[in-house]
C-alpha cells in the first residue's frame, strides 16, 4: 500500500495569512504516461459532508475558492491557502488514488492563531 | 445538485453483518462510480471500495473478504454491507460519487456506526 504522511499535523495561522500543508507519498504516484499526479486534497469541516478541492494534484474542484491551490510532482505535494478566511478552519486531508487501495493521510489540523 | 444521504442502524453487535444505504437524490447512478469510505474514532479517512454504475467494483484488500457494494438504479440507492464486523468496524461511513476511478467529487454527510454488544 502506498502510506500517505502529511506535515505538520496541526498548524496555526493567522487570519490572512498563507497556509501550506504537505502531503508526502511512500512511492510516486505520478504517471509517467499522461504526465499526471493521482492525488487530490480534502477539507473535512464538522457538520458538513467531506469536500474535494483538489484533485490531479493541481486542478481546483469546481467552485473551489482560487485562495487554495494544489503543487508537486511525483512523491511530494503541496496545498496552499493563500488568505486564511474563517471558514477555512478544518482538517485537510491527502489522498493518492493511483493504486488500490487508494490510501488517505493522517490529516493537518488547520486553526486560528 | 446532487445529494448523498447514507442511512442504517446506528449500532450493530459483533459478528453480525452492516448494512448501509446511500440514497442519491438529484442525480442518477448511471455513469458514475461510488464509493464508500470509512472513518474510525481518531484515525485517519480508509477507503473501502467502489462500485461502477454498471455493477462492477474494485474493494479495499484488507476488506475484500467480507465487504460486497451494490448499486440498483430503479431505487436511485447505492448499498454497502460488511459481514462478520468487529469493534474495529465502528466509524462514520461515507458514500461518495465521482467521475472516474479514485474520483470523490461528492460526498454524504456520513453515517456513524457503532459495533457493541
Amino acid at each position: 500500500d502506498i502510506v500517505m504522511t502529511q506535515s505538520p499535523d496541526s498548524l496555526a495561522v493567522s487570519l490572512g495569512e498563507r497556509a501550506t500543508l504537505n502531503c508526502k507519498s511512500s512511492q510516486s504516484v505520478l504517471d509517467p504516461s499522461n504526465k499526471q499526479n493521482y492525488l487530490s486534497w480534502y477539507q473535512l469541516t464538522p457538520g458538513q459532508p467531506p469536500k474535494l478541492l483538489i484533485h490531479w494534484a493541481s486542478t481546483r474542484q469546481f467552485g473551489v475558492p482560487e485562495r487554495f491551490s494544489g503543487s508537486g510532482s511525483g512523491t511530494d505535494f503541496t496545498l496552499t491557502i493563500s488568505s486564511l478566511q474563517a471558514e477555512d478552519v478544518a482538517v485537510y486531508y491527502c489522498q493518492q488514488y493511483y493504486s488500490i487501495p487508494y490510501t488517505f493521510g493522517q490529516g493537518t489540523r488547520l486553526e486560528f492563531k | 445538485q446532487v445529494q448523498l444521504q447514507e442511512s442504517g442502524p446506528g449500532r450493530v453487535k459483533p459478528s453480525e453483518t452492516l448494512s448501509l444505504t446511500c440514497s442519491v437524490s438529484g442525480g442518477f447512478i448511471n455513469t458514475y462510480y461510488w464509493s464508500w469510505i470509512r472513518q474510525p474514532p481518531g484515525k485517519r479517512l480508509e477507503w473501502i471500495g467502489y462500485v461502477y454504475s454498471s455493477g462492477s467494483t474494485k474493494y479495499n484488500p484488507s476488506l475484500n473478504s467480507r465487504v460486497t457494494l451494490s448499486v440498483d438504479t430503479s431505487k436511485n440507492q447505492v448499498s454497502l454491507t460488511l459481514s462478520s464486523v468487529t469493534v474495529a468496524d465502528t466509524a462514520v461511513y461515507y458514500c461518495s460519487r465521482g467521475y472516474y476511478e479514485g474520483d470523490l467529487g461528492h460526498w454524504g454527510q456520513g453515517a456513524r456506526v457503532t459495533v457493541s454488544s
